[in-house]
């Protein structure tokens, strides 16, 4: 089945620990990213990659770490340092050289801080 | 200049009205317009997309109106059905580093009522 996976899909973590979100894809695509989505506030970017041992940072990095060892993950961390780390996560795809708007994007992993 | 901001927050419409959602930009580097449709616990779906030099596109029951000059873009849902019923995102897409960099608004929560 093609597609991008997200796991865990629910994630429950306590203030001060870093946790890891995964994302797989077996699209082929080439750039990958990450959104947080909190309510009222729409999807915001946190990191995306073009390429395999390359990323950027988006508008909002801080307290977030990537990597990029493999075209199919692009694994997200949250580190503590991240000062209000609820929320809803979620990974997306394109194709290199697209320039249609289109993301594809996983189910996403929901993250609660206790 | 990176934001786009979108209205209302929440919209209720009845079965077989028009929905309208409302998006403006500032930065004109954007070259690709497209809207998202989320259903809850999913991650969102390309719905429609259009680029600057052409004022509207439609699909199906889905139209966006494209005005340029003012720099503002808006969805039209005709003969709204309650399966319509999700959270509309627009964006905004420019090429940054090699890859598409997408903006989001902050979502129009759509309620259909039957």
């Amino acid at each position: 089945d093609g597609g991008i996976t997200q796991s865990p899909k629910y994630l429950f973590r306590k203030e001060g620990q870093n946790v890891t979100l995964s994302c797989e894809q077996n699209l082929n695509h080439d750039a990958m990213y990450w959104y947080r989505q909190d309510p009222g506030q729409g999807l915001r970017l946190i990191y995306y990659s073009q390429i395999v041992n390359d990323f950027q940072k988006g508008d909002i990095a801080e307290g977030y770490s990537v990597s990029r060892e493999k075209k199919e993950s692009f694994p997200l961390t949250v580190t503590s340092a991240q000062k209000n780390p609820t929320a809803f996560y979620l990974c997306a795809t394109t194709l290199s050289g697209a320039r249609t708007g289109e993301l594809f994007f996983g189910e996403g992993s929901r993250l609660t801080v206790l | 200049q990176q934001q786009v901001k979108q209205s209302p927050q929440s919209l209720i419409v009845q079965k077989g009205g028009i929905s309208i959602i409302n998006c403006a930009y500032e930065n004109t580097a954007f070259d690709y317009f497209p809207w998202y449709q989320q259903f809850p616990g999913k991650g969102p779906a390309l719905l429609i997309a259009i680029r600057p030099d052409v004022s509207e596109k439609k699909e199906g029951r889905f139209t966006i109106s494209f005005n340029k000059s003012a720099k503002q873009f808006s969805l039209h849902i005709m003969d709204s059905q309650p399966g319509d019923s999700a959270t509309y995102f627009c964006a905004a897409s420019m090429i940054h580093q090699g890859a598409q960099k997408l903006v989001f608004g902050q979502g129009t929560r759509l309620t259909i009522n039957p």
